[in-house]
């Protein structure tokens, strides 16, 4: 039984250049969450799938955010003309229920 | 704004004794809570949860209390470990939302 997945593990960009992250969640998970997470803080909710369909997206996600789940299983979160302010932990989580279960994060500095 | 608080920061406990990481909460359309534990460079991983229809929940070492009036929950750990050594996470939800809300963690040292 494999949890949830994230590709890359740790990203290193220059200012402006786009970024994508991949999530696969657990198998049969029909729901999949994005949240990044920034030093001495929680994860902060960013957006929700349910299947294809994005039900949710947070404030915090600007328009040069992307999140698609095309096929309803893997998920791919685009940063275009990334800001120095983009640096944090992207984290990817999966449910079936109420418990999210969370994948080991992707790792993002912008120079 | 902060809907969800955790006020100590840091908690450093012996061996063998028990920890108690608080978190307190003001949105009382909350409603099923989650405690995660995360390691450095690793994602949190789910410890236990409660709802809101309980007051207590328990698995092997660890037990969570809800007290809903006070809107306070609490996360027992009993006998501590070293293994334990993480920040501890509350994260609440509304119903139906499925979009929880992290409080800013507590690091938790359990001293050998």
């Amino acid at each position: 039984d494999t949890g949830v997945s994230q590709d890359p593990r740790h990203k290193i960009t220059k200012r402006g250049q786009n970024v994508t992250f991949r999530c696969d969640p657990i198998s049969e998970h029909n729901r999949l969450y994005w949240y990044r997470q920034t030093l001495g803080q929680g994860p902060e909710f960013l957006t929700y799938f349910q299947n294809e369909a994005q039900l949710e997206k947070s404030r915090l996600l600007s328009d040069r955010f992307s999140a698609e789940r095309p096929k309803g299983s893997f998920s791919t979160l685009e940063i275009q003309r990334t800001e120095q302010g983009d640096s944090a932990m992207y984290l990817c989580a999966s449910s079936v229920a109420e418990t999210q279960y969370f994948g080991p994060g992707t790792r993002l500095l912008v120079l | 704004d902060q809907q969800v608080k955790q006020n100590s920061p840091s908690l450093s406990v012996q061996e063998g004794r028990i920890s108690i990481l608080n978190c307190d909460y003001t949105n009382s359309m909350f409603d099923y809570f989650l405690w995660y534990k995360k390691y450095p460079a690793e994602g949190p991983t789910f410890l236990i949860s409660i709802s809101s229809i309980k007051d207590k929940n328990e698995d092997g070492r660890f037990t969570v209390f809800l007290n809903k009036s006070a809107k306070h929950l609490s996360l027992h750990i009993v006998p501590s470990q070293p293994g334990d050594s993480a920040v501890y996470f509350c994260a609440p939800s509304s119903s139906g939302t499925y979009k929880y809300i992290f409080g800013t963690g507590t690091r938790l040292k359990v001293l050998a």
